[in-house]
């Protein structure tokens, strides 16, 4: 079945420290893999997508992510963290359902920014 | 352009009522999928849609109702409110070029007491 694995619950970093978090799926198929944001008591904004190409990808707001096939990996990094980037967040690997492609979550990588 | 919007923001229910969740998007979209999202779980798929009048069951159906009747709107009903049902509730919608593409509304923050 497919899953996706967030390792890490809480990750604390000094601003402007680098990040990483670690996102690992399950999927038969090439996957099509997102990071989403989500700000606290706010909806998920997309950061970032990978459907196929570059395995290295740009997103909004500095974020950067790898696709590495042979570790079923799509982690998330950023090089200097911001304040502002304190949030949760989430890796989703898109599967079929039926006619509709629907999305499986990770269980989110809260992030806290210390000053 | 609003995206997607969700109304109520809150809402407190008691054991046994029933409530309707709306949701609307005004991009055109053809796909529309309704998630609940609990504190260390994620976010699960409830009931989605690829287009008016046709819906189909995601990973936690039960206790939900859903219809489709209009390219805009994905009202989500809740017919016997459960304490089990207290969650924060997520509307998507997406476009054909990508049904993955997800855009999400701000959420419905539902408590059953």
């Amino acid at each position: 079945a497919q899953s996706v694995t967030q390792p890490d619950i809480h990750i604390t970093v000094s601003e402007g420290a680098s990040l990483e978090l670690r996102c690992n799926y399950s999927y038969g198929a090439t996957p099509y893999l997102f990071w989403y944001v989500q700000s606290p008591g706010q909806g998920l904004q997309l950061l970032l997508k990978y459907f196929s190409g570059d395995t290295l990808v740009q997103g909004i707001k500095g974020f950067e992510a790898e696709f590495k096939r042979s570790q079923s990996s799509f982690n998330l990094r950023k090089p200097s963290v911001h304040w502002s980037d304190a949030a949760e967040y989430f890796c989703a690997v898109g599967v079929d359902s039926g006619s509709q492609g629907n999305l499986i979550f990770g269980k989110g990588t809260k992030l806290s920014v210390k000053p | 352009n609003a995206g997607v919007t969700q109304t109520p923001k809150f809402q407190v229910l008691k054991t046994g009522q029933s409530m309707t969740l709306q949701c609307a998007q005004d991009m055109n979209h053809e796909y529309m999928s309704w998630y609940r999202q609990d504190p260390g779980m994620g976010l699960r798929l409830i009931h989605y849609s690829v287009g008016a009048g046709i819906t189909d069951q995601g990973e936690v159906p039960n206790g939900y109702n859903v219809s489709r009747s209009t390219t805009e709107d994905f009202p989500l009903r809740l017919l016997s409110a459960a304490p089990s049902q207290t969650s924060v509730y997520f509307c998507a919608s997406s476009g054909w070029e990508s049904s993955y593409e997800q855009y999400f509304g701000p959420g419905t923050r539902l408590t059953v007491t």
